[in-house]
């Protein structure tokens, strides 16, 4: 099993891009990158999936370097609604027992 | 479009008694999960199912039993309910890829007293 390991907790400002690394030495040839946002009181969301270079959505941009290593979530333009928990997982998208989520790094976006 | 749906919201139990946790989903996912998730901890995978008829156990299956009769449904079985299983519940589903990842419900939040 691939396990990843992110910061925490992480602190920003309004307006302000950031970047949530995860680490993920162990990841397999068939591995894809998934990363979930997650609000209290409610389940998390999907947010972008990539299995490597750089992929990007409307909400954020996944660089994943040649070796696939780690990987890096980038929110650009942050504000306070974007204070949640984020969630790198790991896994090969056709063997559902083997995705496992971590604790997740904390992001607290202040005014 | 509901998305995955779960039932009830809250619930409070007395050790010892057992519930049923609905979870049902209108997307035609093959694949749906129960997870559950402590205070200030990530979520951990209790059972899963690939299709129906077919399940298997996750990290934490003890305790609890699953079944899955139809596409749609996945029901978790609380049996004789401890104070461990105090936790918030959640229910998701995906397609066979997974290109959209998983779609969660909104949660059971569950104390046993």
């Amino acid at each position: 099993l691939a396990k990843t390991t992110q910061p925490i907790s992480m602190d920003s400002y309004e307006g302000q891009e950031v970047n949530i690394t995860c680490s993920h030495n162990n990841i397999a040839t068939n591995d894809y990158i998934t990363w979930y946002q997650q609000f209290p009181s409610q389940g998390p969301r999907f947010i972008i999936q990539g299995y490597k270079t750089k992929v990007t959505n409307e909400v954020a941009s996944l660089f994943i370097p040649a070796d696939r290593k780690s990987s890096t979530l980038s929110l650009p333009r942050v504000s306070l609604s974007d204070t949640a928990v984020y969630y790198c997982l790991v896994g090969d998208k056709g063997s559902a027992s083997k995705i496992i989520f971590g604790s997740g790094t904390r992001l607290s976006i202040r005014p | 479009n509901a998305g995955v749906t779960q039932t009830p919201k809250f619930r409070i139990l007395k050790i010892g008694q057992s519930m049923t946790l609905q979870c049902a989903q209108d997307m035609n996912h093959n694949y749906m999960y129960w997870y559950r998730q402590d205070p200030g901890m990530g979520l951990k995978l209790i059972y899963y199912s690939v299709g129906a008829g077919i399940t298997d156990k996750g990290e934490v299956p003890n305790g609890y039993n699953v079944s899955r009769s139809t596409t749609e449904d996945f029901p978790l079985r609380l049996e004789l309910a401890a104070p461990s299983q105090t936790s918030v519940y959640f229910c998701a589903s995906s397609d066979y890829d997974r290109v959209t990842g998983y779609t969660f419900g909104s949660g059971t939040r569950l104390t046993v007293v």
